[in-house]
């Protein structure tokens, strides 16, 4: 066990609709780091919050968005779904902010498929 | 587009050998290396944050050396056992404090 938690597990939705997967980090943690895993693809980085500020964006589209609340959890938003969007989402963290130095611990992820 | 090359993309190792792999990156703006086991049905774990040329980690039967001015690592597998079944994957920091680009893994599957 990481220390990561994610919530949902599992959603199911249907496309057109608007979703938000909850990330609490690891206990002294300051970075959230959100990844998609779609089918063949690798982990792709989507976004990382530092300290509640956005720190670097990686390959988000504009449909999704995050923030990360004063107690350091984090919400990843998905709106306008599409049926590509089905995918494994995972949230990790780190104690600092800087990706090369910090080791990432991942939460269970949240599967997202729309349908 | 920074790249970051893992091979073999798969691997079956009998059990009890030993077994390695590689993960290539851009020589050029090196800062880090990572590597991660990602075992089915659950999630990345780290394994080694590497980040000196030359570096060597080891981890019980797991090591992993890294050569940053030709741009590769190896994963070193000693012995292996059937819990080593996993998929391992490297991952590369872009820049110093932006997006890190992860390798699509070796799987690694041990045989009893």
């Amino acid at each position: 066990d990481s220390g990561v938690t994610q919530t949902p597990k599992h959603l199911i939705t249907a496309t057109g609709q608007r979703v938000t997967l909850r990330c609490s980090p690891r206990s002294g943690d300051l970075s959230v780091y959100w990844y998609q895993q779609s089918l063949d693809q690798g982990l792709q980085f989507l976004i990382q919050y530092y300290n509640g500020e956005e720190r670097a964006k990686g390959n988000i589209l504009e449909r999704f968005s995050a923030q990360q609340f004063p107690d350091l959890h984090s919400e990843l938003n998905l709106s306008s779904l599409e049926l590509g969007d089905s995918a494994l989402y995972f949230c990790a963290s780190s104690r600092g902010g800087g990706q090369s130095y910090n080791e990432q611990f991942f939460g269970p992820g949240t599967r997202l498929t729309v349908l | 587009i920074l790249n970051v090359e893992q091979s073999p993309q798969s691997l079956h190792v009998q059990e009890g050998d030993s077994t390695n792999f590689t993960c290539s990156f851009p020589s050029s703006n090196f800062y880090a290396l990572h590597w991660y086991r990602w075992e089915t049905a659950k999630s990345p774990e780290a394994l080694f944050v590497m980040t000196l040329n030359g570096d060597e980690k080891k981890k019980g039967r797991i090591s992993a050396t890294l050569n940053t001015k030709e741009g590769y690592s190896y994963l070193y597998i000693k012995g292996s056992q059937p819990e080593d079944s996993a998929t391992y994957l490297c991952a590369f920091p872009a820049n110093r404090d932006d997006k890190i680009i992860f390798g699509k893994g070796t799987r690694l599957h041990i045989l009893p």
